[in-house]
């Protein structure tokens, strides 16, 4: 059975700093990965979604990368700011979930101006 | 493009009522799935519709039931409500499965 962990669970960081939010699931064989924000209350706005053939994306300041074999994304973060401040939800769609995503718990970031 | 919408945006019900959320999908997309999210975890997958089919189903009992539209909106049926149903309830569009989903607003449901 799919599972995906986030790390850390909570993170807080001065403005402008660059920062790495890591995602890890246990079985290797999934089709894509999606990274989302979620403001309190509010629904996901997806980010970065990658391929299981892509290495990387990137839009704007966010760059995801993919390490399929060892189980891997990261979101780095560039020059933060305090609109950054949000819970960052990682997700996989494996071959045998048919489609539907499978979420870690999320990491809650705090950019302090 | 009006995205995913979601009506309504909260709900409070008493335990053992019956509850109905809805979703429209974003323009052009065909597939809509339904996510439980409880406060401090991530979302769990409840069910997925396709060509008004029920395509694949979560962990989560029948008490929960679906129905897409030809339009492709959808419905959330929740029957018998438990205290434990009190979440954020999420819906997803897509142009099929395996594409990026997009997400509406979320409804709150509290049950008393």
């Amino acid at each position: 059975k799919q599972e995906v962990t986030q790390i850390p669970a909570a993170l807080s960081v001065p403005e402008g700093e660059n920062l790495v939010l890591n995602c890890s699931f246990t079985d290797s064989a999934i089709y894509n990965l999606q990274w989302f924000r979620q403001d309190p209350g509010k629904g996901l706005t997806s980010l970065l979604l990658i391929q299981s053939s892509q290495r990387e994306q990137t839009s704007g300041r966010l760059n995801a990368s993919l390490d399929k074999s060892s189980g891997r994304s990261t979101l780095y973060i560039a020059a933060s700011q305090p609109g950054d401040s949000a819970t960052y939800l990682c997700a996989v769609v494996d071959g045998g979930s048919q489609g539907n995503l499978i979420f870690g718990k999320g990491t809650k970031l705090s950019v302090k101006p | 493009d009006a995205g995913v919408t979601q009506s309504p945006t909260h709900l409070i019900k008493t335990r053992g009522q019956q509850v109905t959320l809805r979703c429209s999908p974003k323009s052009g997309h065909d597939t809509v799935s339904w996510y439980q999210q409880a406060l401090g975890q991530g979302p769990q997958f409840i069910f997925q519709y396709y060509e008004e089919e029920e395509r694949q189903r979560g962990n989560f009992p029948d008490r929960f039931s679906g129905h897409q539209f030809p339009n492709y909106s959808s419905e959330l049926n929740v029957n018998a409500l438990l205290l434990g149903d009190s979440a954020l309830y999420l819906c997803a569009s897509s142009r099929d499965r395996w594409n990026e989903q997009y997400f509406g607003p979320g409804t709150r449901l509290t049950v008393t």
